[in-house]
């Protein structure tokens, strides 16, 4: 299977900052990412697709100014949660689609984040 | 959207036991991924079956694509088989996004 990591796995921060994180692709090009959310004990929620060389689309309800996606290059995006709150606190996760004639979907270990 | 249901929500087993895990889901499906969510929170893919019947060890699935379910067999169930079960979809047309269902919780006891 794909190898995808994120970093930083875990981060706290003040109410008001931001915090970005990276999502890579070790092992194989990647033109689309995808970023999900998931709340303590509830399932995973699509936020946005991330699109190499154009802007992210974003799921209903996300708010596009406040989850910066940039795909920089074809190994790496990163989801910036600008002036974070409280309620923003959750863990995210990435993944990368297989490049090739089926369409399965590896994650990246996900990154915990804590707002004070 | 696509609606993608599990059942059980909740499983407790005594280790060595079987246990069948159902995903239901409301339209046609390209893609099927049966994933198990560690303590640590990073997903596992199990398996990728939009249909047909694998096999892997202990675990296997089956997916009936025209009746819009997909089944989970866990044999000889171990401690280390505890945790969360999601199977997730993209239908025809969405760009291979995934839909979750609301995940089966497993827990396995000596």
């Amino acid at each position: 299977g794909a190898v995808v990591s994120q970093h930083p796995s875990r981060v706290i921060c003040k109410s008001g900052t931001s915090v970005k994180i990276e999502c890579r692709s070790l092992d194989f090009q990647a033109t689309t990412m995808f970023w999900y959310r998931q709340f303590p004990k509830q399932s995973l929620m699509l936020m946005a697709t991330s699109n190499e060389g154009s802007k992210a689309t974003y799921e209903q309800g996300v708010e596009k100014d406040k989850f910066l996606i940039n795909h920089a290059s074809l190994t790496l995006s990163t989801l910036t949660v600008t002036s974070a709150h409280p309620e923003d606190s959750s863990f995210y996760i990435c993944s990368v689609p297989r490049q090739s004639s089926t369409l399965e979907q590896f994650f990246g270990p996900g990154t915990r984040l804590t707002v004070l | 959207g696509i609606q993608v249901e599990q059942s059980p929500p909740d499983l407790i087993l005594q280790e060595g036991a079987n246990s069948t895990l159902r995903c239901n889901f409301s339209d046609s499906v390209n893609n099927l991924q049966w994933f198990h969510q560690n303590p640590w929170g990073q997903l596992i893919n199990l398996f990728y079956i939009p249909s047909g019947t694998k096999q892997n060890g202990r675990l296997s699935a089956t997916t009936v694509a025209t009746e819009r379910y997909s089944l989970l067999y866990i044999s000889s169930s171990q401690t280390t088989d505890s945790g969360v079960y999601f199977c997730a979809v993209s239908s025809t047309g969405t760009a291979s996004k995934l839909t979750f269902g609301t995940g089966t919780r497993l827990q396995v006891t000596l």
